[in-house]
């Protein structure tokens, strides 16, 4: 079955402290998307980051880190020095070709609050 | 390059209704895919329209319906609406591939009384 399970539903940190947002994912496939969006406050969801089952490399973006593991299911986002501004709720999500077609499954989410 | 564009941004609605949305995606983006976001359901995908056609669905009722132009905007419609069809529905679009990078639109808030 295809699932996203993104078990922390919210975390708070302090200012300029790392946090890590952890995303497992279930899939029968061998070729697959793994994503990461933002959705601030005004509830646009903007793009993080996309990653194809067979780029297994991690990926680094000024503050932004991901931590592909195909051995867990896993694509951990870390998000390093954190700011208010990251305050937001973060989406995981998955595409395959599960029974034929493709589908986008999100996982429920993650809240950050930073705090300054 | 203009982001994706959605109208209304606000609807409501009663019970028995129906409604159309529409999306308007970034200029070259032919896949025009539409999610429903609640708080119960999360986030939720509903279809994705290429070419006109519909290529990719996801598991609603058949009063979720959709269709793209020949300019690849998009409408969605919802027939006899319901009240848990209150939601924010969000397009999104993406060069060729629903894998491709997709572009989210700020989203339609529909509340059905």
């Amino acid at each position: 079955a295809q699932k996203v399970t993104q078990a922390q539903t919210e975390i708070s940190v302090v200012e300029k402290e790392d946090v890590t947002l952890d995303c497992v994912y279930e899939t029968r496939d061998t070729t697959y998307y793994l994503f990461w969006y933002k959705q601030p406050p005004s509830g646009e969801l903007v793009f993080l980051i996309r990653r194809n089952s067979f780029d297994e490399q991690n990926e680094i973006s000024g503050r932004y880190s991901w931590n592909f593991q195909k051995s867990t299911s896993s694509f951990n986002f870390t998000i390093t020095a954190s700011q208010v501004v990251d305050s937001a709720v973060y989406f995981c999500a998955l595409s395959d070709t599960t029974s034929g077609t493709y589908k986008y499954i999100f996982g429920t989410g993650t809240r950050l609050k930073v705090l300054a | 390059k203009a982001g994706v564009t959605q109208t209304p941004r606000y609807l409501i609605k009663t019970r028995g209704q129906q409604v159309t949305l529409s999306c308007s995606p970034i200029s070259g983006h032919r896949s025009v895919s539409w999610y429903q976001q609640t708080p119960g359901q999360g986030l939720q995908f509903l279809f994705e329209y290429f070419s006109e056609t519909q290529r990719n669905k996801g598991n609603f009722p058949g009063r979720f319906s959709g269709r793209q132009f020949s300019n690849s905007r998009s409408e969605m419609n919802v027939s006899t609406l319901e009240l848990g069809d209150s939601a924010l529905y969000l397009c999104a679009s993406s060069i060729r591939e629903i894998t491709d990078t997709q572009y989210f639109g700020p989203g339609t808030r529909l509340t059905v009384l």
